[in-house]
């Protein structure tokens, strides 16, 4: 069965900081990955999306890779803005009909 | 505005009631689910269509009931709340069950049982 982790379960940064979020994932054979925000008492929102043939993807100031023989991958965000404040959840979908499988989130805060 | 619209928001049921969760979208969605979200466990899925007419069990289905009469609706139902069913419920829709669909979330319903 997929698990995927988050660590740090928090995360407080100053702001103007170039920072790392991770996630790992028990196995290696996915189908795609997703990287999504969530604002407080908000619903998801989609950043990022990795399919399992790809390195990474490039939204604006967020940069996610993938590397699946390691079973990791990171979310990159450059020059943090205290609007950047959020929980960042990861999930990975083994297979093209599969389900999403949610990592538990980061909650990240980026102090003025 | 399109998307996902969940109501209600906000909800207080006693032990052994019942009600329903709306959710709708204007996106012409194929594919709808509902995910319900508690500290420390993640978001696991309740129940999915790929459909109208079509529905299926995710991981945690027991004491919750959907059907898909439309495509642009599907209700959650509980028909007998019970207070391990206090959590935070997301809508969630994609074009279709393909995996390569990103999905769109409502805001959520949070709901807590007595």
């Amino acid at each position: 069965k997929q698990e995927v982790t988050q660590i740090p379960a928090a995360l407080s940064v100053p702001e103007g900081e170039n920072l790392v979020l991770n996630c790992s994932f028990t196995d290696s054979a996915i189908y795609n990955l997703q990287w999504f925000r969530q604002d407080p008492g908000k619903g998801l929102t989609s950043l990022l999306l990795i399919q399992s043939s790809q390195r990474e993807q490039t939204s604006g100031r967020l940069n996610a890779s993938l590397d699946k023989s390691s079973g990791r991958s990171t979310l990159y965000i450059a020059a943090s803005q205290p609007g950047d404040s959020a929980t960042y959840l990861c999930a990975v979908r083994p297979g093209a009909n599969s389900k999403l499988t949610f990592g538990k989130g980061i909650t990240l805060s980026v102090r003025p | 505005n399109a998307g996902v619209t969940q109501t209600p928001k906000f909800q207080v049921l006693k032990t052994g009631q019942s009600m329903t969760l709306q959710c709708a979208q204007d996106m012409n969605h194929e594919y709808m689910s509902w995910y319900r979200q508690d500290p420390g466990m993640g978001l696991r899925l309740i129940h999915y269509s790929v459909g109208a007419g079509i529905t299926d069990q995710g991981e945690v289905p027991n004491g919750y009931n959907v059907s898909r009469s439309t495509t642009e609706d599907f209700p959650l139902r509980l028909l007998s709340a019970a207070p391990s069913q206090t959590s935070v419920y997301f809508c969630a829709s994609a074009l279709g069950p393909s995996g390569a669909n990103v999905l769109t979330f409502g805001a959520g319903s949070r709901l807590t049982v007595l």
